[in-house]
């Protein structure tokens, strides 16, 4: 089944330290975003990427890290310069055009620092 | 002001009633439109576009005035099913940037019995 997948599903951090998600897709999508989501809130998007290789800041992208080495694959790391990084996280997919295409959303990570 | 808004409820409405909500975007140079539905800890899902022309979806209906920059969605017959949190999307994007999706806050609902 094609999809976009989010690993893992709960993710607990102690302060200090840098953290990966991973998140994996196989609809060959180019297109690639992630999103952060606190509680009571819409989305805000952090980082995406339209093509391999490439990526560029959202509204949120301090305290964050992302690549693009393959197409299949996007992931993000939060690092200990993240002042509050407790949240929902999930990453999208599209095709990269045209502009009315919907994305498709993993499951997401619920990240927490204890 | 945010670039897209709507009203965070929640609606607490009585099955089969009908149920509006509005969202307004700031971009007057907004490409797309779309509603997307989130249920309680879960990844947002696809609901529908929205077309210039207005567009139906069996008990859902979506509105587009670009002259207000505003998007609506109409749900009639409400089921119990329906509660969840309704998103507005906005796509901002261009041919050189693409897809660029921005979400409202949601606009949460519940339908009781």
């Amino acid at each position: 089944d094609g999809g976009i997948t989010q690993s893992p599903k709960y993710l607990f951090r102690k302060e200090g330290q840098n953290v990966t998600l991973s998140c994996e897709q196989n609809l060959n999508h180019d297109a690639m975003y992630w999103y952060r989501q606190d509680p009571g809130q819409g989305l805000r998007l952090i980082y995406y990427s339209q093509i391999v290789n490439d990526f560029q800041k959202g509204d949120i992208a301090e305290g964050y890290s992302v690549s693009r080495e393959k197409k299949e694959s996007f992931p993000l790391t939060v690092t200990s310069a993240q002042k509050n990084p407790t949240a929902f996280y999930l990453c999208a997919s599209s095709i990269s055009g045209p502009l009315n295409t919907e994305a498709f959303f993993g499951q997401g990570t619920r990240l927490t620092v204890v | 002001r945010k670039e897209v808004e709507q009203d965070p409820g929640p609606f607490n409405v009585p099955e089969g009633a009908t149920v509006a909500f509005n969202c307004t975007y700031s971009n007057s140079a907004s490409q797309s439109f779309f509603w997307y539905r989130q249920d309680c800890r879960k990844e947002p899902k696809l609901l529908m576009s929205v077309y210039s022309s207005g567009n139906e979806d069996g008990r859902f209906t979506a509105q587009l005035n670009r002259a207000s920059q505003y998007i609506s969605l109409l749900i009639r017959d409400s089921k119990l099913s329906d509660s969840a949190t309704y998103l507005c999307v906005v796509n901002n994007g261009n041919n050189n940037a693409g897809n660029m999706l921005t979400f409202g806050g949601g606009t949460r609902l519940m339908v009781k019995p």
